[in-house]
C-alpha cells in the first residue's frame, strides 16, 4: 500500500488567496510529480523533482511552484488563487528508474471563487 | 514532444474481454504503462511494458510494440467494478505523460 498523502482534500477559497497544497510520501521515493486533472479529463504534468533541491516545470505550463527541501515533502502554492485553477491536484512518487510506477495521492480538489 | 491516443469510451458486458488501444508519438521512451482511475479516485498503477510483448498480471494483461508506436491494454473475464477510465502513459527517466483516458463502461 502506497504511503502518499494529500491535505487538504477540498478547499474553496476566494480569488487572490495563497495556498499550498501539501503532499509527503514516507517511501523514501527521490521523484515526485504534480498533476493537475480535471474531471473526466486527462491528467497533465505540471511540475516534478528528481530530488531534494531539484525542481522543473512539466508540460502544462502553470502559475503555481513547487520546493523540495527534505524527500518526503513536495508542496505545491499558489500565490493568488484565480477561478480559471479550479481543478483536482494529484501528488504523486516513484522509486528512482523508469519502470514506470507512480504512487498517487488521493488528490486536492480546489475550487476558487 | 509526445502524445498519446485513445478511443474515449468503451462500453462492454459482464464477463466479456475488452481491448483498449493507445497509439503514440514520441521521440524515444523507457516504457509504456496502464493506469486505471475510478471516479473520485486517484489513478493506480496496472501494467507496465519496456519490451515488445505481452505482459500479463492477472485479468489484464498489456502489449506494446515500438514498432508500429502502438499498444493495448486488455481486460478479461470483466466485472462491474472494472468500469472506470484508463490511461496509458510514456515513460521518460524522469517523468510520465498520459493519454486523455478511456472511460469503460461495463454492464450487466
Amino acid at each position: 500500500e502506497a504511503d502518499i498523502y494529500q491535505t487538504p482534500r477540498y478547499l474553496v477559497i476566494g480569488t487572490g488567496k495563497k495556498i499550498t497544497l501539501e503532499c509527503s510520501q514516507t517511501m523514501g521515493h527521490d521523484k515526485m510529480y504534480w498533476y493537475q486533472q480535471d474531471p473526466g479529463m486527462e491528467l497533465h504534468l505540471i511540475h516534478y523533482s528528481y530530488g531534494v533541491n531539484s525542481t522543473e516545470k512539466g508540460d502544462l505550463s502553470s502559475e503555481s511552484t513547487v520546493s523540495r527541501i527534505r524527500t518526503e515533502h513536495f508542496p505545491l502554492t499558489l500565490e493568488s488563487a484565480r477561478p480559471s485553477h479550479t481543478s483536482q491536484y494529484l501528488c504523486a512518487s516513484s522509486e528512482g528508474g523508469s519502470n514506470g510506477e507512480l504512487f498517487f495521492g488521493e488528490g486536492s480538489r480546489l475550487t476558487v471563487l | 514532444g509526445q502524445s498519446l491516443e485513445q478511443p474515449s469510451e468503451v462500453t462492454a458486458v459482464e464477463g466479456a474481454i475488452v481491448q483498449i488501444n493507445c497509439t503514440y508519438q514520441t521521440s524515444g521512451f523507457y516504457g509504456l504503462s496502464w493506469y486505471q482511475q475510478h471516479d473520485g479516485g486517484a489513478p493506480t498503477f496496472l501494467s507496465y511494458n519496456a519490451l515488445d510483448g505481452l505482459e500479463e498480471t492477472g485479468r489484464f494483461s498489456s502489449f506494446l510494440s515500438r514498432s508500429d508506436s502502438y499498444g493495448y491494454l486488455l481486460l478479461q473475464e470483466l466485472q462491474m467494478k472494472d468500469s472506470a477510465s484508463y490511461f496509458c502513459a510514456l515513460g521518460g527517466y524522469n517523468k510520465l505523460i498520459f493519454g486523455a483516458g478511456t472511460r469503460l463502461a461495463v454492464h450487466p
